[in-house]
């Protein structure tokens, strides 16, 4: 395993167009988490999948923002009408959540947005 | 989950050991300290965890005072390669997520 996969690493779009990001996860994780974040700042909280049910996603920057994990495996983050106050490293994570887990999360290296 | 204070930045000699500090003093029972860090450009990745007693693995020693309002991050032979952010965050077992503050930039100095 090769731990949690971010694609694309490096995205530079201009204003006005949408982006998607995927994430592969750990393969036997079933939570699966996305942050963002911005210079010098620590990783902001956004949405988070237990297998395919998106629990939360109240702290969804706008509604341009969406995630899906539809199989419960691979999730994506697109964001429509990109802004340029949307350039920041986007981040996703896996966790195995339940029984005697501990519940740590695993980060990809994450995916820059860069918008013109 | 309980909020946390850590200083913004902190030195320290290659070598010696680092002691990073951490304040919760809102932390209620149930909740863990986890400790996390970020070396530039990368996701942050997982050191260590603990509830009330101390806990040591192969990356790091966490110290959790008796009434669990603090705590401190032991690095104990800090080398170049630990020069990044630490995080030190209280969450409950099965909480939602994680939440990061700023964290201590610690800066290994050869």
């Amino acid at each position: 395993d090769t731990g949690v996969s971010q694609n694309p690493r490096h995205k530079i779009t201009k204003r006005g167009q949408n982006v998607t990001f995927r994430c592969d996860p750990i393969s036997e994780h079933n939570r699966l988490y996305w942050y963002r974040q911005t210079l010098g700042q620590g990783p902001e909280f956004l949405t988070y999948f237990q297998n395919e049910a998106q629990l939360e996603k109240s702290r969804l920057l706008s509604d341009r923002f969406s995630a899906e994990r539809p199989k419960g495996s691979f999730s994506t983050l697109e964001i429509q009408r990109t802004e340029q106050g949307d350039s920041a490293m986007y981040l996703c994570a896996s966790s195995l959540y339940g029984g005697a887990n501990t519940g740590e999360l695993f980060f990809g290296e994450g995916s820059r947005l860069t918008v013109l | 989950d309980a909020k946390t204070t850590q200083p913004t930045s902190m030195d320290c000699a290659e070598g010696r050991a680092a002691n990073l500090p951490c304040n919760h003093s809102t932390i209620s029972g149930n909740e863990y300290v986890y400790w996390y860090r970020q070396i530039h450009s990368q996701g942050p990745q997982y050191i260590i965890h603990g509830l009330k007693n101390n806990e040591t693995n192969e990356m790091a020693s966490l110290i959790i005072t008796e009434d669990r309002k603090s705590s401190t991050l032991i690095l104990p032979h800090a080398t170049l390669r630990d020069t990044a952010v630490y995080y030190c965050i209280v969450r409950s077992y099965y909480g939602q997520n994680f939440v990061f503050g700023p964290g201590t930039r610690l800066s290994v100095l050869p």
